[in-house]
């Protein structure tokens, strides 16, 4: 059980486009889902805290107009990269926390296979 | 403020050999400590998690650490290495009081020699 995916796993855009991430909890509700940014051998970075039906809470130096992020349902979370540009090349990776205690740490977060975002 | 350390970025070992990934941690308030797995193609997967209960924790594939306040470290050991354990390792660090935000520290990509 606890199984995020995340859709695309590859996506190649042109410069100026948008681009849409779908991170979905298969078999479980999450109040909560997570938003990383991951450079070449460098460690993930949180980018924003997305909770089911409010507004996400971005990190510092994430731009929310850039990255507009959308949890809409307990199951389904979206990151949107606006009018993307080649710095906006990276590998996004979405997590999900459960909504409530049962067999799992309410803590804990469950990872979906991230978004290899390339803009030309 | 919290941070996680890996002392290494490249970690090779021989099959069957022991594996010893290093984490050293900074955190103001009590830490949650984890590490993660990731192989290629796949998501992040939890070894094993440290939350101020017993200090040697023991995780999935035979994989252990042990928690050290006094060195603020969180080592990652396993016996024997196989093959399969060939991945980037993560240590990772949380705060409590309602902060699930995770800290990741830089990774340790390990290699197994047949």
């Amino acid at each position: 059980g606890a199984v995020v995916s995340q859709h695309p796993s590859r996506v190649i855009c042109k410069s100026g486009t948008s681009v849409k991430i779908e991170c979905r909890s298969l078999d479980f509700q999450a109040t909560t889902m997570f938003w990383y940014r991951q450079f070449p051998k460098k460690s993930l970075m949180l980018m924003a805290t997305s909770n089911e039906g409010s507004k996400a809470t971005y990190e510092q130096g994430v731009e929310k107009d850039k990255f507009l992020i959308n949890h809409a349902s307990l199951t389904l979370s979206t990151l949107t990269v606006t009018s993307a540009h080649p710095e906006d090349s990276s590998f996004y990776i979405c997590s999900a926390r459960l909504a409530a205690v049962g067999d799992y740490d309410d803590n804990e977060q469950f990872f979906g296979p991230g978004t290899r975002l390339t803009v030309l | 403020a919290q941070s996680v350390t890996q002392l290494d970025s490249h970690v090779s070992v021989s099959e069957g050999t022991p594996v010893l990934l290093r984490c050293n941690y900074s955190s103001s308030y009590s830490p949650s400590l984890f590490w993660y797995v990731q192989h290629p193609n796949k998501g992040l997967q939890l070894l094993l998690k440290y939350t101020s209960a017993a200090t040697l924790v023991k995780g999935i594939n035979g994989f252990e650490a042990e928690f050290k306040k006094s060195e603020t470290s969180f080592h990652l050991t396993k016996p024997s290495a196989h093959m399969s354990d060939a991945a980037e390792y993560f240590c990772v660090v949380s705060v409590n009081f309602g902060n699930e935000k995770l800290t990741f520290g830089t990774g340790t990509r390990l290699t197994i020699i047949p």
